[in-house]
């Protein structure tokens, strides 16, 4: 089963304004990754945040983790028609360290 | 190559075949992972590989499915006697490290899977 919600589950801003995405999670986990599919296209790793780090930055990028709320946000600033994709949180569970467990993603649409 | 490479990139079966679905890792890369992505949904963990050894197929759905991969390189997921709800598509993906512990992992861009 699915453990990561992605929310909200689509999302529509203009060129230029930042995008926010959450994420939430039900069990102990190592990290987090985030992840960003293009329509058609295969899945592209963003960023990588350990459960005992806080924030990340990358880029136009940031991701906050807060293990005590099983919760993750990834925030696009200055977003581009570019970033136009689905994007998905990816938890990897603790003790399974082969697993990652993927939500059912954020669409985003980015309009010039 | 430069990426983790699949094949086919199509597959139409009819059902009750059998298919073997091939991921080529990228060199060098440990661990080695298959997923399965129904349209609008997010990837389903099906399992995976550290070297040749397979080190969890928790998410393989039945006994119908199963994979391999010998010499801890290229694997094949194979499905015996497909059904339509096994249409999907199937993705790879490998990383450097050991497991998803703090290593990213490289996906490839999947086989579509449809059985008619």
């Amino acid at each position: 089963s699915q453990q990561g919600e992605e929310d909200p589950q689509a999302l529509s801003i203009q060129e230029g304004e930042n995008a926010t995405m959450n994420c939430s999670y039900k069990t102990s986990i190592n990290n987090l990754q985030w992840y960003r599919q293009n329509s058609g296209r295969g899945l592209v790793h963003l960023i990588l945040i350990r459960s005992n780090e806080r924030e990340k930055h990358s880029g136009r990028l940031r991701v906050t983790l807060d293990t005590s709320k099983k919760s993750s946000s990834l925030l696009i600033t200055a977003s581009r028609a570019a970033d136009t994709a689905s994007y998905f949180c990816a938890t990897g569970p603790y003790n399974q360290g082969g697993k990652l467990i993927f939500g059912q993603g954020t669409e985003l649409s980015v309009k010039p | 190559g430069a990426g983790v490479s699949q094949s086919p990139r199509y597959k139409v079966t009819k059902r009750g075949q059998d298919v073997a679905l091939r991921c080529d890792p990228i060199s060098g890369h440990v661990s080695l992972y298959w997923y399965r992505q129904a349209l609008g949904q997010g990837p389903e963990f099906l399992t995976y590989f550290n070297y040749e050894a397979q080190q969890d197929k928790s998410g393989l759905p039945n006994d119908r499915f199963s994979a391999e991969r010998p010499e801890g390189s290229i694997s094949t997921l194979t499905i015996q006697r497909t059904e339509q709800r096994d249409s999907a598509m199937y993705r790879c993906a490998s990383s450097f490290g050991i497991g998803t512990f703090n290593t990213e992992a490289f996906f490839g861009q999947g086989t579509r899977l449809t059985v008619v």
